[in-house]
This record gives structure tokens, sequence and C-alpha cells, in this order.
């Protein structure tokens, strides 16, 4: 199981760009790098995995380097409604995850 | 699509009181989990499960039971409740095939006085 590191706050404008990026140095071979969104009330909500490269889907972008000691999470044209806490898990089994404080995105009008 | 239903969403119990938390999944997945969520402290796993009938403990065990008499349900426990359970309890599930996303319900929230 995999420490990753990531901002605390990140403040942000409506049709901005937010890059998030996480820190895990010690990931091993086998593991996925996976953010959640968390809105207050709520659970945390699944946004996208990557093993390497970079993946897209119609919420976000995910790049990983080659050496996948970090990745960055990127939201493009944030609106308000984007404001929430987003966390970035890296393991190789789901059940052995640790949620670790996340990264409280404000987005401002 | 109900996904994952935890209930009761708010409980408020006595120091000593005991109770059980419900979780009910429909999306037919092995696994199943429970955490708790503290202010600036992200979730911590309490236990999970890899299966009906199996249990395991996580980070965060003492104090908790739970069980997986079926499937679809997983049932988190407090014998002795103490202000220091005082928390967001989330449960989660993933069909436990491969690195698949787990799926949250929107928590329970209990206060011990």
């Amino acid at each position: 199981l995999a420490k990753t590191t990531q901002p605390i706050s990140m403040d942000s404008y409506e049709g901005q760009e937010v890059n998030i990026t996480c820190s895990h140095n010690n990931i091993a071979t086998n593991d996925y790098i996976t953010w959640y969104q968390q809105f207050p009330s709520q659970g945390p909500r699944f946004i996208i995995q990557g093993y390497k490269t970079k993946v897209t889907n119609e919420v976000a972008s995910l790049f990983i380097p080659a050496d996948r000691k970090s990745s960055t999470l990127s939201l493009p044209r944030v609106s308000l409604s984007d404001t929430a806490v987003y966390y970035c898990l890296a393991g190789e089994r789901d059940y052995k995850l640790s949620f670790g404080a996340g990264t409280t995105v404000t987005v401002r009008a | 699509n109900a996904g994952v239903t935890q209930t009761p969403k708010f409980r408020v119990l006595k120091t000593g009181q005991s109770m059980t938390l419900l979780c009910a999944q429909d999306m037919n997945h092995e696994y199943m989990y429970w955490y708790r969520q503290d202010p600036g402290m992200g979730l911590r796993l309490i236990h999970y499960s890899v299966g009906e009938g199996t249990t395991a403990k996580g980070e965060v065990p003492d104090g908790y039971n739970v069980s997986r008499l079926k499937k679809q349900n997983f049932l988190l426990g407090l014998e002795s409740a103490a202000p220091s359970q005082t928390s967001v309890y989330f449960c989660a599930s993933s069909p436990g095939s491969g690195n698949q996303p787990q799926h949250f319900g929107d928590g329970t929230r209990l206060s011990i006085l």
C-alpha cells in the first residue's frame, strides 16, 4: 500500500483548469492510482483510475509519468459545483486502500 | 438504482449503549467495507469483507464488530459506545475483481454523548 501526499487545499475560479498533483514515491508495480471526489454530506464518488500514461473520461484527466511516483488529476473548466474534497489513492487491491485527508478544492465565481 | 444504502442516517447514543448500523447493496458486489470519517482525517477503514461469511480487520477495528451473513448486507456493531466513536460512518462495496472502484453510501452520522 503506497502512501500518498497531496496538497491540503487549492483555490480556483470558474472556467479555470485545476491540476492536483499527488505524490506516491513507494508505489508498487501492481498498484493502480485512483481518484475519488467527495461533496459535503455525501460518500466519496469514483472519478478516474489509471496505471500509466494518460487516462481521460468525461469528468477529468489523469496524467501519470513513466516513473509513476506521482500523478496529476486535471479538472477542465471547473464550475462552482466542482467544489469538493479530492482523494488520491494508490494500491493493488481496493480493500487495502487508505484515504488520507484529501485536497479541498474551492471554486469561486 | 439504489446502490449502497445505509440505515440509519442519523443517531444519537449515550455512552455504553449498543447499536448496529446496516449497509445494503444491490449490485451483487463481493467486497464490502466500513469506514469512519473524522474532521481533517479522511476516511479510515474499520473492517471489510471479501465475501459472504468472511470479515477482516482494517486500520481502526477496536470497539467495533461486523457480520456479513448475507452477500448484500454488511452490519457494523458498537457493543458499548464511547464518545470517541462519534463520527460519520460510510459503507462501501466493490465487485472484488481486480482494481475496481468502490461505491459508497451517503453515511451515518453518529453522536455518542
